[in-house]
């Protein structure tokens, strides 16, 4: 079992609706997790990291945490095309930071 | 604008060849990891580097180097280089901290291509 799994999509949605992103883990101490953003032929950029389980919410961006159920997810609300990356879920450790493979999100005007 | 710099952002490689990847930290950043990036997959973390030393390593073979200087800055170092290490290198600069999940950020990674 990897370590973080995502689909690796294309997920397609319409321009203005809420896109859903999620993430599975298998380590049941992890701590901090996150979401990049990852334009094509770009770096991966930031979005949110959260700690605590339940919601944290920061402008159309929601990323809920379930530890229990080693479960991540990432809400955008009103997507727009500039939507349109891959985005990278990723658990927080002392050292390194681990990165699934990524979900393609495609945005249809 | 992540404030990590890295240098330089192509380069091309004949197989067996050495190369050296630089990488500026975020101010107040202390510690440098590098990934590796390959076409269609997440950020490999290959080591980490805190106080001039390394702090971490992944799967990654010896030939896999790097180094840390006073004022943060880092380096990448590949020797015999391989078809396989074509790749985007991501430098990340964090805030060394007690406890897990710190927060990394990245510079815009160099893409290193092996012919």
């Amino acid at each position: 079992q990897k370590e973080v799994e995502q689909n690796s999509g294309p997920l397609s949605v319409p321009e203005g609706a809420i896109a859903s992103l999620n993430c599975t883990y298998s380590d049941r101490g992890s701590q901090s997790f996150f979401w990049y953003r990852q334009y094509s032929g770009k770096s991966p950029e930031l979005i949110m990291f959260i700690y605590s389980n339940g919601d944290k919410e920061d402008g159309r961006f929601t990323a809920q945490l379930n530890k229990a159920s080693q479960y991540v997810s990432l809400l955008i609300r009103d997507s727009q095309p500039s939507d349109s990356a891959t985005y990278l879920c990723a658990l927080g450790g002392y050292q390194k930071v681990t990165f699934g493979t990524g979900t393609k999100l495609q945005v249809i005007p | 604008e992540t404030g990590v710099t890295q240098s330089p952002t192509h380069l091309i490689k004949t197989r067996g060849q050495q190369v050296t990847l630089r990488c500026s930290s975020q101010s107040g950043h202390n510690t440098v990891s590098w990934y590796q990036q390959a076409l269609g997959q997440g950020p490999q973390f290959i080591f980490q580097y805190y106080r001039e030393e390394e702090n971490g390593r992944g799967n990654f073979p010896p030939r896999f180097s790097g180094l840390q200087f006073p004022n943060y800055s880092s380096e990448l170092n590949v020797n015999a280089l391989e078809l396989d290490d074509s790749a985007l290198y991501l430098c990340a600069s964090s805030s060394q901290k007690r406890g897990s999940g710190n927060t990394i950020y990245f510079g815009e990674g160099s893409w290193l291509t092996v012919v």
